[in-house]
C-alpha cells in the first residue's frame, strides 16, 4: 500500500527566506506524487506533480520539488517565501490499485513572518 | 462551468436528519471522487465513480453513507441519520480519466462544510 508522511505539522519562515516542506513516500511501484496547497476557506489547488518524466519538478508560484528515489522523498521548496504563501500544504500519492484515488499526508501549515 | 462546484457550501443539521450533498464535476471528466476532511487533517477517500459506475466505495465509513452518479455527471453523497461525528468538510474532485490516469490531476470543488448538532 502507498502512503506519504509529512514530517512537520507546522513550519515558520521569515518573508524572503527559503521554504522547505518535507514529504516521504512509501510505494511498491514508481509513484505518482503531487503537492497541493489549501488557502484558508478555499479549495485545494495543485502546485506541481511528479510523473517520472523528470526528477526536478517546477510548479506554480516559484515552488519546485525533487523526487529522490534513494531517499523516498519528495520535498517541496521555494527560494524566497512571500506572505501570500501562508497556507496548508499537502503531499499526495496516487493509489495505483485502479481507482487512482489520492492518499493525502496530514498536511504542513506554513506560516510566513514579516 | 469552469470548475468543480458543490452545494450547499455550508449545511447545519440536527442529529438524526438525512443530508444530501451535491457535486457538479468539470464537464467531460469521467472520474469523480468524494473525500472527507476532518479539522486539521488531510482529506480521506470515501468513494470513486468511473462514469456512472461506482467502482470503489471502500472509504465509506458505514452503511449510512451512500453515493450515486446516475448519468455519469452530477453526483450526490447522502448521509442518513446523521451523527455528530459526521461533521466535517466533504470534498468532491473530478479528473479526466483516460490512459494516463495515474498522472491525472484531480480538480477539487470548494467543499461542503457539514455541521451536525
Amino acid at each position: 500500500a502507498q502512503s506519504v508522511t509529512q514530517l512537520d505539522s507546522h513550519v515558520s519562515v521569515s518573508e524572503g527566506t527559503p521554504v522547505l516542506l518535507r514529504c516521504n513516500y512509501s510505494s511498491s511501484y514508481s509513484p505518482s506524487l503531487f503537492w497541493y496547497v489549501q488557502h484558508p476557506n478555499k479549495g485545494l489547488q495543485l502546485l506541481l506533480k511528479y510523473t517520472s518524466a523528470a526528477t526536478l519538478v517546477k510548479g506554480i508560484n516559484g515552488f519546485e520539488a525533487e523526487f529522490k528515489k534513494s531517499e523516498t522523498s519528495f520535498h517541496l521548496t521555494k527560494p524566497s517565501a512571500h506572505m501570500s504563501d501562508a497556507a496548508e500544504y499537502f503531499c499526495v500519492v496516487s493509489d495505483i490499485s485502479g481507482t487512482y484515488k489520492y492518499i493525502f499526508g496530514t498536511g504542513t501549515r506554513l506560516k510566513v513572518l514579516a | 462551468g469552469a470548475g468543480v462546484s458543490q452545494s450547499p457550501r455550508y449545511k447545519v443539521t440536527k442529529r438524526g436528519q438525512d443530508v444530501a450533498l451535491r457535486c457538479d464535476p468539470i464537464s467531460g471528466h469521467v472520474s469523480l471522487y468524494w473525500y472527507r476532511q476532518a479539522l486539521g487533517q488531510g482529506p480521506e477517500f470515501l468513494t470513486y465513480f468511473n462514469y456512472e459506475a461506482q467502482q470503489d466505495k471502500s472509504g465509506l465509513p458505514n452503511d449510512r453513507f451512500s453515493a450515486e452518479r446516475p448519468e455519469g455527471s452530477i453526483s450526490t453523497l447522502t448521509i442518513q441519520r446523521t451523527e455528530q461525528r459526521d461533521s466535517a468538510m466533504y470534498r468532491c474532485a473530478s479528473s479526466a480519466g483516460g490512459r494516463d490516469r495515474m498522472y491525472n490531476e484531480q480538480f477539487f470543488g470548494p467543499g461542503t462544510r457539514l455541521t451536525v448538532l
